[in-house]
């Protein structure tokens, strides 16, 4: 079956760097998306990865390992307001997401 | 308007009603989605319409029935549904129903629906 791993909650403090992983399990692959959810809101687009490596947006990352099944997202210099549900998502053959249940990151000062 | 976005935000109904939720995107895109949003639980995609054909029905009930009268237009009408049903129902859209960069799917803020 198709299945996707990631922690249900973390917690870090303001100014660190934290580390969201996601493990993922599909028929085909066609890329591992994360999104970001506030509380009460739409998820919004962070990043895309389909090639083994890691993209840098910002105060962002993202990590993919194909032949792990693997990815991760990294947040730098963290905020308060980057307190949010983390979701990944993998594409599969058909191009259909399957989505984790996501990932409740808290920020403490 | 910009983005996607839905109507009603909330909607309480009985067991008996019949309603219906709407959706409308202001991208451009020719794919929608409806995708159920349970607390700790994966989102859970319902349907998918690309070029306003239906191309994905993930073993829906049919208490939920889908219409796409457009690109733009997305709705979902609901009948004698189960308390079970209570959720966020979000829709979103992409530029069409293929994955990869730049085919990021862009959501509404949802409806929270509550089944009495």
């Amino acid at each position: 079956g198709q299945n996707i791993d990631q922690p249900t909650e973390m917690t870090a403090t303001e100014g660190a760097i934290v580390q969201i992983n996601c493990t993922y399990q599909t028929s085909g692959f066609n890329g591992l998306f994360w999104y970001q959810q506030h509380a009460g809101e739409a998820p919004t687009f962070l990043s895309y990865n389909v090639l083994d490596g890691l993209e840098e947006k910002g105060r962002f990352s993202s990590f993919l390992s194909r032949s792990k099944g693997y990815s991760y997202l990294l947040l730098k210099e963290l905020q308060m307001k980057d307190s949010a549900s983390y979701l990944c998502a993998a594409s599969d053959s058909n191009y259909q997401l399957i989505w984790g249940a996501g990932t409740k990151l808290i920020i403490k000062p | 308007e910009t983005g996607v976005t839905q109507t009603p935000r909330h909607l309480v109904m009985g067991m008996t009603n019949k309603k219906s939720l709407k959706c409308e995107q202001h991208l451009g895109h020719n794919a929608m989605y409806w995708y159920k949003q349970s607390a700790k639980k994966p989102l859970e995609l319902m349907f998918v319409y690309n070029f306003k054909e239906q191309t994905e029905n993930n073993s829906v009930p049919s208490r939920f029935s889908p219409e796409c009268p457009n690109s733009s237009h997305l709705f979902l009408h609901l009948h004698t549904l189960q308390p079970e049903d209570s959720a966020l129902y979000l829709c979103a859209s992409s530029q069409d129903g293929a994955g990869g960069p730049y085919n990021e799917q862009f959501f509404g803020p949802g409806t929270r629906l509550t089944v009495l």
